[in-house]
Parts: C-alpha cells; structure tokens; sequence
C-alpha cells in the first residue's frame, strides 16, 4: 500500500532555533517528492519538489533532502519565525500515465517567541 | 492575481440536502482536482480533471459528482448530503500532473 509517514505529529521551537521534519514513504512508481506548508485556515503552498536524481533543493530558510534509496526526505528549517508555524505536509507522486499523489498526515509546527 | 478562488468557504447543510462547491482559477492551468482534508488523514483526492472537458474518479469519489464547466471552472456536486462528508474541502490546479498543484484556501462543510 502507498504510504506517506511523517515525523514528529507536532514540534514547538523558539524562534531563532533550526528543526528538521522527517518523511518516510513507500510509494511505487515513485515520480518525486513534494514538501508544502499549510497556514491554519488556508490551503497547502507549495516549498519544493524534488525528482529521484536530486538530493537537496532549498528555498530560502527551507532545505529538503532526499534519499531515494531509504525512501527518507527531512524538510530543515534554519532561523525559524513565527510565520513559520504551520503544517508541513510531504507529498509523493506516483509516476503513472496521470501523477497521482499521496500526501501525509503533515507535521504541526509551533514557533514561539 | 486571485490564483485559486472557492466558493463558498463557510457552509452548513442537513443530512439529505445538495449543494455544488465551486472553484476557479485564473492561471490557465490544464488540470484541476477536488481533496478533502479530515483529522488525522492526509489529503484524499476525489476528483480530477486532467484537461479540459476530461474528469476521472480519485481515491474517494462517492457520494460526489463533478463537472469542469471550462478550463476555469471545476465544481463538485454533493447529490444528498450524508454527516460522513463533513471535511474541509480543496480544489487545486496544475499546468500539468507533475508540476505542483496551487490550492484553494478550501471550503469548510458541516452536515448535520
């Protein structure tokens, strides 16, 4: 069965301080991998995407690493800020004739001051 | 540049009743899709629409019909509403399958 798991469910950091998310998965045919960021009460934005060749991609503060082999990808945070208090959600997409995609259960961040 | 607009974003609705979610986005994109977003669960995709004038079922597709009116618009229809399709519901677009999906900020519906 094609399954996203993340962890932690929920983090609370101060602001200032650096977290990684963890996202596992087992999805095949496996196309990439999304990470998107949820604010409370809006819709899932998206942070980055990855292909299978690709081992790091960042934007801005957000770095994501992939390690298609153990089916592993962390989303690190540096500098956190308050905005930065949402849901991460991982996102695999399922390489078939229309990509499909499989989302996890997100994580919930919580950035104190 | 609006990006993704749903309509509406509030509703409540008695067990048996329909009503038609609509979406619409400005970005020309070829595909659009519906999800709903329950506690605990990842996003589940009801319906997409690949290109115009196409619609497939997703993962969860009863209980719910869809219509792409035109590149623009994609709305989903609930025919007899049950509390069981009580979610916070997510019309997305996309140039494409593999590039990312832009979002709604989501419809939130309560059947009592």
């Amino acid at each position: 069965k094609n399954q996203v798991e993340q962890s932690p469910q929920s983090l609370i950091i101060l602001e200032g301080k650096n977290c990684t998310l963890q996202c596992n998965y087992t999805v095949s045919p496996f196309s990439n991998l999304r990470w998107y960021k949820q604010d409370t009460g809006r819709g899932p934005v998206s942070l980055t995407i990855m292909t299978f060749s690709e081992n790091t991609k960042s934007n801005g503060r957000y770095t994501a690493t992939l390690d298609a082999d153990t089916k592993q990808s962390s989303l690190h945070i540096t500098a956190s800020q308050l905005s930065d208090s949402a849901s991460y959600i991982c996102v695999v997409s399922l390489n078939t004739g229309f990509q499909k995609l499989v989302f996890g259960t997100g994580t919930r961040l919580l950035v104190s001051p | 540049n609006a990006g993704v607009t749903q309509t509406p974003k509030f509703q409540v609705l008695k067990t048996g009743q329909s009503m038609t979610l609509q979406c619409a986005q400005d970005m020309n994109h070829n595909s659009m899709y519906w999800y709903r977003q329950d506690p605990g669960m990842g996003l589940r995709l009801i319906y997409y629409s690949a290109s115009e004038g196409t619609t497939d079922k997703g993962e969860v597709p009863n209980g719910y019909n869809v219509s792409r009116l035109n590149k623009r618009e994609f709305s989903l229809r609930l025919e007899s509403a049950a509390p069981s399709q009580t979610s916070v519901y997510f019309c997305a677009s996309s140039p494409d399958s593999v590039q990312p999906q832009h979002f709604g900020d989501g419809t939130r519906l309560s059947i009592l």
